[in-house]
């Protein structure tokens, strides 16, 4: 079974600039999560779906970031304009349901300079 | 990649000792918890799971202890090898809630 698939691995952008990620999630996967991981700290939730349904965008800075699930399946995360501190692991993780077990991609690793 | 977690508390042990990875969690109500591996450059992987109606649990080498009086979780691994040097993540879940929420994580070197 394919796990989850992210991309761009890795990328380097200017502050104010923007950059998009993708995430495929496991086959069948209803929820899908994307994490924001800082160096030296465990995921914090962004955001998470429910087939193309937001459940929780709480955490999300909506000013600047955003995400979208359109057909249930991939997603993207958006940051417009980037920050400094945005520089981060932003992880993908996807899960049968709410409160199943969730799987995460290998991260998108953003440098902001 | 980058290496995940440079302030992180550290636990070094002796290939082939015992290691013992502890987690303190928060919310008495939770009800589901897991751990996560995560190597340099990589995303957590699973390692094991317990719900809290168990005290233990174990898997391939990895034991999972769960004491809900004092909200505290452990991850046992036996015969630590040099593969399983990472930073180690717990996580709660509340049924009827949506979010995990994560422990800041313990790095593990394993000395040759």
């Amino acid at each position: 079974e394919a796990g989850v698939a992210q991309s761009p691995r890795y990328k380097i952008i200017e502050k104010r600039q923007s950059v998009a990620f993708w995430c495929n999630p496991i086959s069948g996967h209803a929820t899908l999560y994307w994490y924001q991981q800082i160096l030296g700290q465990g995921p914090k939730l962004l955001i998470q779906f429910q087939n193309n349904g937001v459940v929780d965008d709480s955490q999300l800075p909506k000013d600047r970031f955003s995400a979208e699930r359109l057909k249930g399946v991939d997603s993207t995360l958006k940051i417009q304009p980037a920050k400094l501190e945005d520089s981060a692991v932003y992880l993908c993780a996807s899960s049968w349901g709410s409160g199943n077990t969730i799987y995460f991609g290998e991260g998108s690793w953003l440098t902001v300079v | 990649g980058e290496s995940v977690g440079l302030h992180l508390p550290t636990l070094s042990v002796q290939e082939g000792d015992n290691s013992i990875i502890n987690c303190a969690y928060s919310n008495s109500a939770s009800d589901y918890f897991i751990w996560y591996k995560q190597e340099s450059g990589k995303g957590p992987q699973f390692i094991i799971d317990i719900r809290s109606n168990m005290d233990k649990r174990q898997g391939q080498r990895v034991t999972v202890l769960l004491n809900k009086t004092v909200k505290h979780l452990s991850l046992q691994i036996a015969a630590t090898q040099p593969g399983d040097s990472a930073v180690y993540f717990c996580a709660e879940n509340t049924s009827g809630t949506y979010k995990y929420i994560f422990g800041t994580g313990t790095r593990l070197k394993v000395l040759a």
